[in-house]
């Protein structure tokens, strides 16, 4: 079975320091990468995925992610975080041959941005 | 362009009452999922409607049901509701169901407590 680790359940961090969001899977077959993230009250939004080719992906927002298929990770990184990234992110996987394409995903991690 | 949107957004019932949760999906997209999210955990796949059929289930009980009606749009309703069925419940939109090229669109949620 596919299972999501998402390794720290809160990270805190300063305004315009670096930061990562570590995140592993297991699968023995080949699997589609994302990351999600939820503002306080709403629902879940796409910051960015890996399907195939090169393994480091830029999504929305500042943030990039690299697929690392020996050490089986998906690690989250931005280099200079602002207040507003303050949320909850989710790492999530999908089966490379689901018929539904549903996503299973890690238990989330609580980005706090101080100031 | 309207985006996925779910009502009510906030609900209280009672154990053993049912429930229905209503989306609408993103214009042209034939496809709706559904998740649960209880607090503190990422979400779980419930299930699929894919052209007014089920397209696929995730490990929840039979007293979790849905229905997808031609335009689209979505239920899901709980029967003999427990006072675990206490989450946020999100439903996701895509143009198919599949999982490499299908992007899922997420509503803001619903917010169901049982008491």
């Amino acid at each position: 079975a596919q299972s999501v680790t998402q390794l720290d359940s809160q990270v805190p961090v300063f305004e315009e320091a670096p930061v990562e969001l570590r995140c592993n899977y297991s699968s023995s077959v080949s699997v589609y990468l994302f990351w999600y993230v939820q503002y306080p009250n709403q629902g879940l939004q796409l910051l960015l995925k890996y399907l195939s080719g090169s393994t480091l992906v830029k999504g929305i927002n500042g943030f990039e992610a690299e697929f690392n298929k020996s050490q089986t990770s998906f690690h989250l990184r931005k280099p200079s975080v602002h207040i507003s990234d303050t949320a909850e992110y989710f790492c999530a996987v999908v089966h490379g041959s689901s018929n539904t394409g549903k996503l299973i995903f890690g238990q989330g991690t609580t980005l706090q941005v101080k100031p | 362009e309207t985006g996925v949107t779910q009502s009510p957004t906030h609900l209280i019932k009672t154990r053993g009452q049912q429930v229905t949760l209503r989306c609408s999906s993103q214009s042209g997209h034939n496809t709706v999922s559904w998740y649960q999210q209880a607090l503190g955990q990422g979400p779980q796949f419930i299930f699929q409607y894919y052209r007014e059929e089920e397209n696929g289930r995730g490990n929840f009980p039979p007293r979790f049901s849905g229905l997808q009606f031609p335009n689209y749009s979505s239920e899901l309703n709980v029967n003999a509701l427990e006072l675990d069925d206490s989450a946020l419940y999100l439903c996701a939109s895509s143009l198919g169901p599949g999982g490499k090229v299908n992007e899922q669109f997420f509503g803001p949620g619903t917010r169901l407590t049982v008491l």
